[in-house]
């Protein structure tokens, strides 16, 4: 099993640009969450997903993020306009009934706004 | 206050030294409690987890949740250079929200 793939590991990108983060989740998992992680705030809830329907969004910092699931393999954070605020690691997790027996995160996409 | 605090250290121990990691929490309705290791530019990798209180051991590693106190325990044995990461604890309510709360780690340098 390849694990939870994200890509890119890195986006540098200038504000006001958009910027989409991928995620592919570990096959048969039905739930998907994107975290985001900070110095300052840790690890903290964006979204997440059961059986590729959006449960709880109420993480999403406000308009200018975005989150889909179009299919059971495969996921999108997008960020437009971004702007220097939004400079963190972005991680993708999955995991099968829930969080009961914790979730199964990927390498995280580092995101630079300048 | 914040759901669930932890010492974000950093923690400086010997080889072979016994290393103890703690969180508090304040949300009563939390269950379900794990710990969680993560390597420099790494995502999160389970480490332990446990259900309710009491204790779990898996090798080195030992997990106590004491709900009365609020506050949950890692104890690393025989700590190894290996052992050198930031761990983070997390929590779970009991139906409802498939949330993970989590605290914002403590980082470990284990040294030779």
């Amino acid at each position: 099993d390849a694990g939870v793939i994200q890509s890119p590991r890195h986006e540098v990108t200038e504000m006001g640009q958009e910027v989409t983060l991928r995620c592919k989740p570990i096959s048969g998992h039905d739930y998907l969450f994107w975290y985001r992680q900070t110095m300052m705030r840790g690890l903290e809830l964006l979204i997440y997903f059961n059986n590729n329907v959006p449960i709880d969004d109420s993480g999403m910092p406000e308009d200018r993020f975005s989150a889909k699931m179009p299919n059971a393999s495969f996921s999108t954070l997008k960020i437009q306009p971004s702007e220097p605020r939004d400079s963190a690691v972005y991680f993708c997790a999955s995991s099968w009934q829930g969080g009961v027996y914790g979730y199964t995160f990927g390498s995280g996409t580092r995101l630079t706004v300048v | 206050q914040k759901e669930v605090e932890q010492d974000p250290g950093p923690l400086s121990v010997p080889e072979g030294a016994i290393v103890s990691l703690n969180c508090t929490y304040s949300n009563s309705a939390f269950q379900y409690f794990m710990w969680y290791r993560q390597y420099s530019r790494k995502g999160p990798e389970l480490l332990m987890y446990t259900y309710s209180s009491g204790n779990k051991e898996d090798g080195r590693f030992t997990a106590q949740v004491d709900k009365s106190s609020k506050y949950i325990s890692l104890f690393i044995r025989d700590s190894q250079p290996s052992d050198s990461a930031t761990y983070l604890c997390a929590m779970k309510t009991q139906g409802g929200s498939e949330k993970l709360v989590f605290g914002k780690g403590t980082k470990l340098t284990v040294n030779p």
